[in-house]
């Protein structure tokens, strides 16, 4: 069956990066597009971009330009999310999901906490 | 950008109650194939969110038949007939129609 496996929990001060993945299987990646989600707890969820697996091409909400960079290592069939220049307003959970136009799958969400 | 407005914001309601939840678009979610790509998601306590409805009124495959979707254009309805435990957590209505995807702010339901 498909499966979407995020990686840990974060703890990062302000002013670095992190780099995010979503580790998939039971699917074919190589031909798939992949979206991450941003929320921060007891708010709605915004969608940060996507990106097609078979060429990397991407697209994003103009919000998040300069804050998110999508990568895919098909290899691994692991999508990436590095998110620079944290900052407290970046503290929140952040989801995979493969996208459709009806998102049926999601990862189970990262929570990121940016700190000193 | 699009915005979703749900109504009402949080809803409570006894095992078995019939319930509603609104969703307008401040612009038509009819995509110009003929699809309107509107969905409703329940998102559970601590968990991530499950897709329930796909194109305004198709259910996604393993959710329940109580679980109904009606609605065109800018206005949209998620009913739910007969309410079971399982049920309590945040629903949310999202668009894929219009580039950024985005959702609704939730409602929140909470069971008696």
């Amino acid at each position: 069956q498909v499966k979407l496996q995020q990686s840990g929990a974060e703890l990062v001060k302000p002013g670095a990066s992190v780099k995010l993945s979503c580790k998939t299987s039971g699917y074919t990646f190589s031909t798939s597009y992949m979206s991450w989600f941003k929320q921060i707890p007891g708010q709605s969820i915004e969608w940060i971009g996507m990106i097609y697996a078979g060429d990397g091409g991407t697209g994003y909400n103009q919000k998040f330009k300069g804050k998110a960079t999508l990568t895919v290592d098909t290899s691994s069939s692991t999508a990436y999310m590095d998110l620079s220049s944290l900052t407290t307003e970046d503290s929140a959970v952040y989801f995979c999901a493969i996208a459709t136009y009806y998102y049926a799958y999601w990862g189970q969400g990262v929570m990121v906490t940016v700190s000193s | 950008d699009v915005v979703l407005t749900q109504t009402p914001p949080t809803l409570s309601a006894t095992i078995g109650q019939s319930v509603s939840i609104s969703c307008r678009s401040s612009q038509s979610l009819l995509d110009s194939d003929g699809d309107t790509y509107l969905n409703w998601l329940l998102q559970r306590p601590g968990q991530s969110p499950q897709l329930l409805i796909y194109s305004v009124s198709n259910l996604e495959s393993g959710v329940p038949n109580r679980f109904s979707g009606s609605g065109s254009e800018t206005d949209f309805t998620l009913k739910i007939s007969g309410v079971e435990a399982e049920d309590l957590g945040v629903y949310y209505c999202m668009q894929a129609t219009h580039a950024p995807l985005t959702f609704g702010s939730g409602t929140k339901l909470e069971i008696k």
